[in-house]
């Protein structure tokens, strides 16, 4: 069975400051890795995701993630961050398509807070 | 763009009250989901579906609850008879063929809360 464990529950961080947000999963099998971000009282948007090729995949809104076999780690990076990127960002893995779904296994969250 | 949309955005029932929830997924999409977020708690998958049958579903998804895809366009979750436990954000997500569309992405909707009084 696929888990996520995203590390942190709260990232504070100033205006301007870089920023990582660290997710590592656990799966016997190769995984499927997005990142969705949640704004207040919103839905889930995705910012990115990993399927297959470069370890480094870049998404919406200036925020990249990298994926690490090896460590078993999707950890995303932001390397400016503004005041509207405060909102709860959820890692998640996917077993994969296989007999017609795709179910989404969710870590449970970190919330960003930029201060000014 | 195309969006998922689900109504109400708000819900409120009375603990053994029936209620459906309505999600309309993107028009050309094939897989649908439902996922809940209880207050302050992960997200979690409930229940896929394709091809007018359910897919996979959880351990959450138990006799209480039904999907169903009535009209072409909708896509109903119903629980028959409601819990104070079942109050949650409930999300409706669609993705496309991804061996057409070569997208893996599962699109969400906006939400519903339901709150079980």
């Amino acid at each position: 069975a696929q888990s996520v464990t995203q590390l942190d529950s709260q990232v504070p961080v100033f205006e301007e400051a870089p920023v990582e947000l660290r997710c590592n999963y656990s799966s016997s099998v190769s995984v499927y890795l997005f990142w969705y971000v949640q704004y207040p009282n919103q839905g889930l948007q995705l910012l990115l995701k990993y399927l297959s090729g470069s370890t480094l995949v870049k998404g919406i809104n200036g925020f990249e993630a990298e994926f690490n076999k090896s460590q078993t780690s999707f950890h995303l990076r932001k390397p400016s961050v503004h005041i509207s990127d405060t909102a709860e960002y959820f890692c998640a893995v996917s077993p994969g398509f296989s007999g017609g779904y795709n179910k989404l296994i969710f870590g449970a969250g970190t919330r960003l807070a930029v201060h000014p | 763009e195309p969006e998922v949309t689900q109504t109400p955005s708000h819900q409120v029932t009375q603990m053994g009250q029936e209620v459906i929830l309505r999600c309309v997924p993107i028009s050309n999409h094939l897989y649908f989901y439902w996922y809940r977020q209880i207050l302050g708690q992960k997200v979690e998958f409930l229940v896929s579906f394709y091809n007018n049958e359910i897919s996979e579903k959880s351990e959450i998804f138990d006799d209480q609850f039904s999907v169903e895809r009535p009209d072409g366009s909708n896509f109903t979750l119903k629980i028959r008879s409601t819990k104070l436990e079942d109050s949650a954000m409930y999300f409706c997500a669609s993705s496309p063929n991804p061996y057409e569309a070569g997208d893996y992405e599962q699109y969400f909707g906006p939400g519903t809360r339901l709150t079980v009084t």
